[in-house]
C-alpha cells in the first residue's frame, strides 16, 4: 500500500522560505510523478506543480513559476517543495499526491494524497 | 481562481439522489479526462471518479461520473450521511502552459 507522509507545521515570517517534504513508501518511488497541491483556509484546491524523479524534471503553475522549487531525493523516496518569498497568503495547507499514469501528461489523477502540512505565514 | 466551476452547495435527504454540475471549457474538460474528489473535513482530498466514469476500487457504485462536452457531473444516488463532504472536479488544462485545474468545490449536505 503505497503511503505519503509530510513533514510538520511550519509558522514562518513573511519574506522567507519554507521546505516540506513528502515520503513515499510502498511502492517504487522512481517510477511516481509527484504534484504538490495547496489549500487556503476555506478555500479549494490549487494545483503548484509537480516532479518526475526518475528523470527528475519538475514543471510549474506559471501561477507559481520563479517562487516554487519541486526536488525529490530518489536515495531516500522523498519530493521536497519549497516556497519562497513568502506573504500571508501562502498560508495554507500543502498536500503531496502521486500521480497516475506515472507519465501521462495531461489525463492523470490523484490516486495517492500525503496527510497536509499546515503552513502559516505571519509576523 | 478556479476555472471549473460548480455550485457552492447541494443537499438532500438520505436515500435521495444528488447531482453536481462541472462548468469547464474546450482547453480542459473538452479536451481532458475528468476526475472527481471527495474531501472530508480536516481531511486530505480522496480520489472519488477518475477518467469521467471510472470509480477507484472501494469507492461505492453509488457514485457515478459522466461527461459530455464542456461539462461533467457527479452523481450520489443513496445519499447517506457520510457523503457529508466537499467536491471537487477536476482536469488538466491545456492553457498557461498547462496546468492541473480544480473546480470551485461543492459542499454536499446530507438533511
Amino acid at each position: 500500500q503505497v503511503q505519503l507522509v509530510q513533514s510538520g507545521a511550519e509558522v514562518k515570517k513573511p519574506g522567507s522560505s519554507v521546505k516540506v517534504s513528502c515520503k513515499a513508501s510502498g511502492g517504487t518511488f522512481s517510477s511516481y510523478t509527484i504534484s504538490w497541491v495547496r489549500q487556503a483556509p476555506g478555500q479549494g484546491l490549487e494545483w503548484m506543480g509537480r516532479i518526475i524523479p526518475i528523470l527528475g524534471i519538475a514543471n510549474y503553475a506559471q501561477k507559481f513559476q520563479g517562487r516554487v522549487t519541486i526536488t525529490a531525493d530518489k536515495s531516500t523516496s522523498t519530493a521536497y517543495m519549497e516556497l519562497s518569498s513568502l506573504r500571508s497568503e501562502d498560508t495554507a495547507v500543502y498536500y503531496c499526491a502521486r500521480q497516475s499514469p506515472p507519465h501521462d501528461y495531461s489525463r492523470f489523477y490523484f490516486d495517492y494524497w500525503g496527510q497536509g502540512t499546515l503552513v502559516t505565514v505571519s509576523s | 481562481q478556479s476555472v471549473l466551476t460548480q455550485p457552492p452547495s447541494a443537499s438532500g435527504t438520505p436515500g435521495q439522489r444528488v447531482t453536481i454540475s462541472c462548468s469547464g471549457s474546450s482547453s480542459n474538460i473538452g479536451s481532458n479526462t475528468v476526475n472527481w474528489y471527495q474531501q472530508l473535513p480536516g481531511t486530505a482530498p480522496k480520489l472519488l471518479i477518475y477518467s469521467n466514469n471510472q470509480r477507484p476500487s472501494g469507492v461505492p457504485d453509488r457514485f457515478s461520473g459522466s461527461k459530455s462536452g464542456t461539462s461533467a457531473s457527479l452523481a450520489i444516488s443513496g445519499l447517506q450521511s457520510e457523503d457529508e463532504a466537499d467536491y471537487y472536479c477536476a482536469a488538466w488544462d491545456d492553457s498557461l502552459n498547462g496546468r492541473y485545474v480544480f473546480g470551485t468545490g461543492t459542499k454536499v449536505t446530507v438533511l
